[in-house]
């Protein structure tokens, strides 16, 4: 049984430009929540979603998008991209709103 | 962002030693969880805790949920060298289920 699947594990970007990232849940669940860890910090909540729409958001700014798809997976789009968003992105899903399961996540580095 | 008080930051021990970590927070939780991270994975759940007071035991690992629901305690006992990494604590409040806030993380290192 496959847990929770992130792409790409690595991924280099320049300031400005935009990204997508990848993630199928574990089967059976289908809510899905991102999150941003920063070196030597704890992972912050970026949002979830459910039923292929965003239920909850934390305090990140638009430039965080994403989308939920028909099959439960889902994506993280990040516009404009900042040094500052040099960051472990990591993928939970969950079977509602308990449990949740994480991916390995992808390391993202913005230069 | 919103993150918890955890701590100590870090331990160093030797291979045998029982180990004790806590989280605090200014906000009351209806759950607390402790998870576990390697590098290059991602949190692993080791104890989820659901009731105020509850003193729940998954192997050597032994965590409660404080009586003010404002905290939370993780302990290791006869620590292994298999045991480092850093490990988090995350609340869960009602009114806000769908998000996790996570601790900064004790990170374990032990001698053997």
């Amino acid at each position: 049984d496959a847990g929770v699947t992130q792409s790409p594990t690595h991924l280099i970007k320049t300031r400005g430009q935009q990204v997508t990232l990848r993630c199928s849940p574990k089967s059976g669940h289908d809510t899905v929540s991102w999150y941003q860890q920063a070196l030597g910090q704890g992972p912050q909540f970026i949002f979830q979603y459910y039923e292929e729409e965003e239920r909850q958001r934390g305090n990140f700014p638009d430039r965080f998008s994403g989308h939920q798809f028909p099959n439960y997976s889902s994506e993280l789009n990040v516009n404009a991209l900042l040094l500052g968003d040099s960051a472990l992105y990591l993928c939970a899903s969950s079977y509602g709103r308990k449990r949740y399961t994480f991916g390995s996540g992808t390391r993202l580095t913005v230069v | 962002g919103q993150q918890l008080n955890q701590s100590p930051q870090s331990m160093f021990i030797q291979e045998g030693e029982d180990v004790s970590m806590n989280c605090t927070s200014s906000s009351i939780f209806n759950t607390w969880l402790w998870y576990k991270q390697e590098p290059g994975e991602g949190p692993v759940l080791l104890i989820a805790l659901y009731k105020a007071g509850e003193l729940t035991s998954n192997g050597r690992l032994t965590a409660q949920f404080g009586i003010t629901r404002k905290d939370s305690f993780l302990n290791i006992s006869a620590s292994i060298p298999s045991d480092v990494g850093i490990y988090f604590c995350a609340g869960q409040s009602s009114s806000n289920t769908g998000k996790l806030i996570f601790g900064q993380g004790t990170t374990l290192q032990v001698k053997p």
